[in-house]
């Protein structure tokens, strides 16, 4: 079965610090995608980055980035300079597809406070 | 705004009702997703829909059922509500091409309390 496994429920980061939120998978497809999705206190569900399996590069959007282990099936996201306005909930996301369809697989969430 | 429009923001209603959630995908997308969000189960897929056709069936009861319009608009009905419905549902959407042009885009999601 696939699954998305968030092992920190909860963490905390000092503001301008670096902080890493990590995310396991589990799937037998060779081809797929892989994401982190913030949601803030507004519940809007934000899309932060984005992996494709076939990359090796690791991805990266500003002070975002990804250690994208394909072997170890391990997806961690690691904000770099953090702001308060990063505090959110963090979840780590797989696309499965299946026949003509397609979903997301949703790990439960990380939990991010940012100390000023 | 995300350009995924969902309504209403919240609603709240009694036990055993039945209500319409609506969800305005992005321009040009032509899949729509359904994910209920509850502090149990977290994120949980519902269904798909892709132009109109049902793709795929998550972790759908039978009292929920949805459809997507020719306008590409889709509404979720829930019917027979209970306690345990109460939830975040969320309406995603993407052009359906399978490639990600773009990711999945959220809209800002229905907040149902069933009292």
């Amino acid at each position: 079965a696939q699954t998305v496994t968030q092992s920190q429920p909860e963490m905390s980061v000092q503001e301008a610090e670096t902080v890493t939120l990590s995310c396991t998978y589990d799937t037998s497809e060779s081809d797929y995608y892989l994401f982190w999705y913030k949601q803030p206190p507004s519940r809007q569900m934000i899309l932060v980055i984005r992996q494709e399996a076939y990359k090796q590069q690791n991805a990266t959007e500003n002070r975002f980035s990804v250690n994208f282990q394909k072997a170890a099936k391990s997806f961690s996201l690691k904000i770099s300079d953090s702001q308060l306005g990063d505090a959110a909930m963090y979840f780590c996301a797989y696309r499965r597809r299946q026949g003509g369809s397609e979903k997301l697989v949703f790990g439960k969430g990380t939990k991010l406070t940012v100390n000023p | 705004d995300s350009g995924v429009t969902q309504t209403p923001k919240h609603l709240i209603t009694a036990t055993g009702q039945r209500v319409t959630l609506r969800c305005s995908p992005r321009s040009g997308d032509l899949s729509v997703y359904w994910y209920q969000q509850s502090l149990d189960q977290g994120l949980q897929f519902l269904i798909h829909y892709y132009n109109g056709e049902e793709r795929a069936k998550g972790n759908i009861l039978e009292r929920f059922s949805a459809q997507q319009f020719p306008d590409l608009h889709s509404e979720l009905n829930l019917s027979s509500l209970e306690l345990g419905d109460s939830a975040l549902y969320f309406c995603a959407s993407s052009d359906g091409t399978g490639e990600i042009a773009f990711g999945y885009t959220f809209g800002s999601g229905t907040r149902l309390t069933v009292v």
